[in-house]
């Protein structure tokens, strides 16, 4: 049973398209994060959310978490083929963080 | 400051041998935790060291085993290959304390190819 679900599980979009993707559970976090993970590489920290209902912008990418800390939002406006790759939330509802599927990003130029 | 590094960056083996991946964390992060990630099965956790002893352990077999030394470096090796360990082994360095202990600082990863 995955803890942590995401949707979509792939997306393919034009250039400057607005997308949302969505990270939920039926668990309660203290925090989650998202991450980005390119071909061959490492996932990389995008923000960590710690609040309910707490919003964060980081450019043209906007997070929310849910007032009940049980998921979280990230919303990608006027999308970049740089923001191609693979997005991860991840969260610790016991003692060990855990990640969710992800969602393949393919932004088309 | 240096990022996680991760060697050797590939690796192919045969089935049967056993394998040894290294983990530097960066400097003053004295977590490191180790994750296999697969296209099917995504980032799946296998362990996490704290001061050199074993904190979290995931649901993979004994062939998976790991280790930690006292400058927090630390060391996955998986004994037996099956092809299904094929994947990219990924590291992770953290600082166990507050809101940060949850953020996973990773390595570029080792790709692990069993034929």
């Amino acid at each position: 049973t995955q803890l942590l679900e995401q949707s979509p599980q792939f997306l393919s979009i034009q250039e400057g398209e607005n997308l949302t993707v969505y990270c939920n559970s039926s668990s309660v976090f203290s925090s989650l994060q998202w991450y980005r993970q390119e071909p061959g590489e490492g996932p990389v920290l995008l923000v960590t959310v710690v609040t309910g209902g707490e919003v964060k912008k980081l450019k043209r990418l906007t997070f929310q978490f849910g007032d009940a800390r049980k998921d979280s939002s990230l919303h990608i406006t006027a999308a970049q083929p740089g923001d191609t790759g693979l997005y991860l939330c991840a969260g610790a509802p016991y003692d060990k963080v855990i990640f969710g599927p992800g969602t393949s990003l393919s932004v088309i130029p | 400051k240096a990022g996680v590094t991760q060697t050797p960056r590939y690796l192919i083996k045969t089935r049967g041998q056993q394998v040894t991946l290294s983990c530097s964390p960066i400097s003053g992060h004295r977590s490191v935790s180790w994750y296999q990630q697969t296209p099917g099965q995504g980032l799946q956790f296998l362990f996490e060291y704290f001061s050199e002893t074993q904190r979290n352990k995931g649901n993979f077999p004994g062939r998976f085993s790991g280790r930690q030394f006292s400058n927090s470096r630390s060391e996955m090796n998986v004994s037996t290959l099956e092809l299904g360990d094929s994947a990219l082994y990924l590291c992770a360095s953290s600082i166990p304390l507050g809101t940060a202990k949850n953020i996973q600082y990773f390595g570029a990863g080792t790709r692990l190819s069993v034929l």
